[in-house]
């Protein structure tokens, strides 16, 4: 079946410009999380949504960073006035319920300019 | 979630097997011991995970001593596909914490 999809794959953007990244999780997947990745650095977890909960935002670096999850499926990664630091693989995963396997994506590749 | 501590990075020739070892100490006695591989330029992608007793699949064994202190993942035939950072993580049963915490990782070379 279809797994995590993220789009865009890659995006360069200038700094100080809004970025969006899109997951889309896998069909039934009550949980889902973003990461981020910096080059030659470990993944970094940014945020948690689970169901109808109140998502765990606990690893946004500033609040220039947001996410939503629409409808329990979709979710969008908002980078506000992009910096440079910013410039990282961010990868989504989703699992069927919290703690269960989490499957990734294929990560987009943002470079701030 | 406790630390595991694993080697920096590993060579294997391929079609031989692999053991990659993993410590963790301080695992709690609800603590799952999960394996994940990210191969380059991909996401993470789940491997293998136990608790007490070895378990096998289709990718891989996982071998937990006694203790718990300790494991070690073994791919039994490596092939050059299996060059990845493979992750040793810690993931409890209970608590708040929903995310994977990923260390460093040991990154496997497969020689032809």
């Amino acid at each position: 079946g279809a797994g995590v999809s993220q789009s865009p794959s890659n995006k360069v953007t200038e700094k100080g410009k809004d970025v969006e990244l899109r997951c889309d999780p896998i069909s039934g997947h009550t949980a889902l999380y973003w990461y981020r990745q910096s080059l030659g650095q470990g993944l970094e977890f940014l945020i948690y949504f689970q169901g109808n909960s109140a998502p765990d935002k606990s690893g946004l670096p500033s609040d220039r960073f947001s996410a939503e999850r629409t409808g329990g499926s979709v979710s969008t990664l908002t980078i506000q006035r992009t910096q440079q630091e910013d410039s990282a693989v961010y990868l989504c995963a989703s699992s069927l319920e919290s703690r269960e396997t989490q499957y990734f994506g294929p990560g987009t590749r943002l470079l701030v300019l | 979630d406790a630390k595991t501590t694993q080697p920096n990075s590993m060579e294997s020739n391929e079609e031989e097997p692999v053991h990659l070892p993993c410590n963790h100490s301080t695992i709690s006695g609800t603590d799952y011991i999960h394996w994940y591989r990210q191969l380059p330029s991909q996401g993470p992608e789940y491997v293998i995970h136990g608790l007490t007793s070895n378990v096998n699949n289709r990718m891989a064994s996982l071998a937990i001593a006694e203790d718990r202190k300790s494991s070690t993942l073994i791919l039994h035939r490596a092939t050059l596909r299996d060059a990845a950072v493979y992750y040793c993580i810690l993931r409890g049963s209970s608590g708040s914490a929903r995310q994977l915490t990923f260390g460093s990782g040991t990154q496997l070379t497969v020689l032809p």
